[in-house]
């Protein structure tokens, strides 16, 4: 299986300021069509996944242009510009590149 | 709007089985396959698999074989994961999900098992 490793951020992280999570894949996300296989989910409390971002950089529909995925490969960031207190929550990364699926263990965000 | 309201919580004895229920609304309900995910503070999320809500095919994450059973009644919209041979491990949040790309989610199921 496909192995997801987020970084931590350095909480809590002042409001109005950008952050930046970091996710690696075990393997290349890259899939024959050319795509990278790569979503990122906002989960705030006490509520389900939120879809962010998918095939690396694209934003799901209604999403702030504050949150900006990128990276190739196996490397990827999640950036989250002039953060805000409805961003408090836990961050997934989740590979969609191959069976089955998996998910980064998640990266918590504080706000100051 | 793109809806999947699941079944509310269950407590379970080790050794039983429980049947949980997605009921989509506002969409097509073969336009999406229908995945699940358990989420558990010790493991985080891990996919289960998902079910092909046209066909009625289905994967299983490996890890999941015999223990999660996915099926889908068209007539009414709604997917379905039956837990068999329940233990305090599966002791969970169970969600399900609409979509290749996983954009639509149902609030959860709690699942408890204990005796």
């Amino acid at each position: 299986d496909i192995v997801m490793t987020q970084g931590a951020l350095p909480n809590p992280v002042p409001s109005g300021e950008s952050a930046s999570i970091t996710c690696r894949s075990s393997k290349s996300l890259v899939y024959k069509d050319g795509k990278t296989y790569l979503n990122w989910f906002l989960q705030r409390p006490g509520q389900s996944p939120q879809l962010l971002t998918y095939w690396t950089s694209t934003r799901a529909s209604g999403v702030s242009e504050r949150f900006s995925g990128s990276g190739s490969g196996t490397y990827f960031t999640l950036k989250i510009s002039r953060v805000r207190a409805e961003d408090a929550g836990v961050y997934y990364c989740q590979q969609v590149r191959e069976y089955p699926y998996t998910f980064g263990a998640g990266t918590k965000l504080e706000l100051k | 709007q793109v809806q999947l309201q699941q079944s509310g919580a269950e407590l379970a004895k080790p050794g039983s089985s429980v049947k949980i229920s997605c009921k989509a609304s506002g969409y097509t309900f073969t336009s999406y396959d229908i995945s699940w995910i358990k989420q558990t503070t010790g493991q985080g999320l891990e996919y289960i698999g998902y079910i092909n809500t046209g066909s009625g095919g289905t994967y299983y994450n490996e890890k999941f074989k015999g223990k999660a059973t996915l099926t889908v009644d068209k007539s009414s919209s709604t997917a379905f994961m039956q837990l068999s041979s329940l233990t305090p491990e599966d002791t969970a949040v169970y969600y399900c999900a609409g979509g290749r790309r996983f954009a639509y989610w149902g609030q959860g199921t709690l699942v408890t098992v204990s005796s």
